[in-house]
C-alpha cells in the first residue's frame, strides 16, 4: 500500500471549512483513498473514500487531484464536535486498513 | 442498529491472569477485526476474521488468542500478558463486500500490572 503524508496538526475556526491535505505520491492505479477520523475516547469512524473522482456525502467532500498524488478532505462547516484525529489511508481493495499518524484537527470557537 | 459493542470497557489484569475481551455486532457483517492502539499512536491491525475464519494474523504473539464463535461475536482471549500489552483494544466489523467501511466499537482499555 502507498505511503501517505499528512500534517501533524491543524486548527480551524468553528463554522469555517476545514481542508485536510494528504499526499500519496506513490499511489498506484488500483488503490483507493480512504478517510477515517477518531474522536477522543472513541473508535475510528469511516468518513469517505474515492478512487479518482471527487466524492461527497453527508459528512464531507473528498477532492482527489487529477494525477491522484494528493487529496483533500473538506468538512464544509466545521463544528467543535469535529475535533479529532483524521487519518488518510491508501490501499487496494480488501479488508486491511493501515493507519498512519494522521492529522489532529482542532476546531476552535 | 449500526453499533459494535465491546465489553468490558476497562480491564486491569495481572501478568498471570487469563481474561477475555468480547465484541458483538448485529449488522449482519461477515468480517470482524481486532486492533490494538497504544496512547497517542494510530490503531494497528491484529487479526481479521472473514466469514468466521481467521484470514489475517499480523504476527501477533500467541498470548493473544482470537475466537469467532459465530458471525456476530468476536472474542480475544488473553493469557500471560506483559505490561507493554497495556493499550486500547478496538473491535471492528464490515460487510463482506464493503470492507472499506469498517464500524468500530469504543474499545476496551486494558491495563496489565
Amino acid at each position: 500500500d502507498a505511503k501517505t503524508t499528512q500534517p501533524p496538526s491543524m486548527d480551524c475556526a468553528e463554522g469555517r471549512a476545514a481542508n485536510l491535505p494528504c499526499n500519496h505520491s506513490t499511489i498506484s492505479g488500483n488503490e483507493y483513498v480512504y478517510w477515517y477520523r477518531q474522536i477522543h475516547s472513541q473508535g475510528p469512524q469511516y468518513i469517505i473514500h474515492g478512487l479518482k473522482n471527487n466524492e461527497t456525502n453527508e459528512m464531507a467532500s473528498l477532492i482527489i487531484t487529477e494525477d491522484r498524488k494528493s487529496s483533500t478532505l473538506i468538512l464544509p462547516h466545521a463544528t467543535l464536535r469535529d475535533t479529532a484525529v483524521y487519518y488518510c489511508i491508501v490501499r487496494v481493495d480488501g479488508n486491511k486498513l493501515v493507519f498512519g499518524a494522521g492529522t489532529i484537527l482542532r476546531v476552535k470557537s | 442498529d449500526t453499533e459494535v459493542t465491546q465489553t468490558p470497557k476497562h480491564l486491569v489484569m495481572g501478568m498471570t491472569n487469563k481474561k477475555s475481551l468480547k465484541c458483538e455486532q448485529h449488522m449482519g457483517h461477515r468480517a470482524m477485526y481486532w486492533y490494538k492502539q497504544k496512547a497517542k499512536k494510530p490503531p494497528e491491525l491484529m487479526f481479521v476474521y472473514s466469514y468466521e475464519k481467521l484470514s489475517i494474523n499480523e504476527s501477533v504473539p500467541s498470548r493473544f488468542s482470537p475466537e469467532c464463535p459465530n458471525s456476530s461475536l468476536l472474542n480475544l482471549h488473553l493469557h500471560a500478558l506483559q505490561p507493554e500489552d497495556s493499550a486500547l483494544y478496538l473491535c471492528a466489523s464490515s460487510q463482506g463486500n464493503r470492507d472499506y467501511e469498517q464500524y468500530f466499537g469504543p474499545g476496551t482499555r486494558l491495563t496489565v500490572t
